[in-house]
């Protein structure tokens, strides 16, 4: 079965932009794969950013975008705030009906 | 206001079986498929099962295909997953979440810890 990737961990500079990334260990990612992100901090529950590879869920501010780009899905924050310093884990639907979650990519802004 | 709630976790010993429940509100949870979703303690998450919105299609990661069974009551808004053969690693936290490819309206979850 195909390994949804992210990198571990990235850092970015308060007020800095930032590409988080999510790729496949064998294939390429398209929209397609119907592409979502979900940022969650320590002893919360997963709140969804994006769907539908680049649509904001309701209250995310435009501050985080997201596409495909070459062959991985892309999240970029802008202007990155203390508070979006969370793990972020993309989600793609691999096989029909069984979407697989990424390791995800635990963010620090300093 | 959307709500998913989930209940039903606890302390099962290995081979064991639990059930839970998730109880939905505020969207016509008829119209959407649903989704849960596990987290084991300092690890990432992982999507378990989903349901389409009849129940008439379902869904599973190949780590609990065979022993886990996701199932809807639309009469009453309500989700539920039966697990059996329980082992150390299906500990977790347990989240139930509407949709299946787009997760939304995540509820706070329900520990779930397989031991002895």
């Amino acid at each position: 079965q195909a390994v949804v990737t992210q990198e571990p961990s990235l850092s970015v500079s308060p007020g800095g932009t930032i590409t988080l990334t999510c790729g496949l260990s064998s294939g390429s990612v398209s929209s397609n794969s119907y592409p979502s992100w979900y940022q969650q901090t320590p002893g919360q529950a997963p709140r969804t950013l994006i769907y539908s590879t680049n649509t904001r869920s309701s209250g995310v501010p435009d501050r985080f975008s997201a596409s495909v780009v070459g062959n991985k899905a892309a999240l970029t924050i802008a202007g990155a705030q203390a508070d979006d310093e969370s793990d972020y884990y993309c989600l793609l639907n691999i096989r029909s009906g069984a979407p697989v979650f990424g390791g995800g990519t635990r963010l620090t802004v300093l | 206001e959307v709500q998913v709630l989930e209940s039903g976790g606890g302390l099962v010993q290995p081979g064991g079986s639990l059930t839970l429940s998730c109880g939905a509100s505020g969207f016509t949870f008829r119209q959407y498929a649903m989704s849960w979703v596990r987290q084991a303690p300092g690890r990432g998450l992982e999507w378990v099962s989903g349901i389409g919105h009849t129940g008439a299609d379902t869904y599973y990661s190949d780590s609990v295909k065979g022993r886990f069974t996701i199932s809807r009551d639309n009469s009453k808004n309500t989700l539920v997953l039966q697990m059996k053969s329980l082992r150390a690693d299906d500990t977790a936290v347990y989240y139930c979440a509407k949709g299946v490819t787009d997760l939304d309206s995540w509820g706070q979850g329900t520990l779930v810890t397989v031991s002895s």
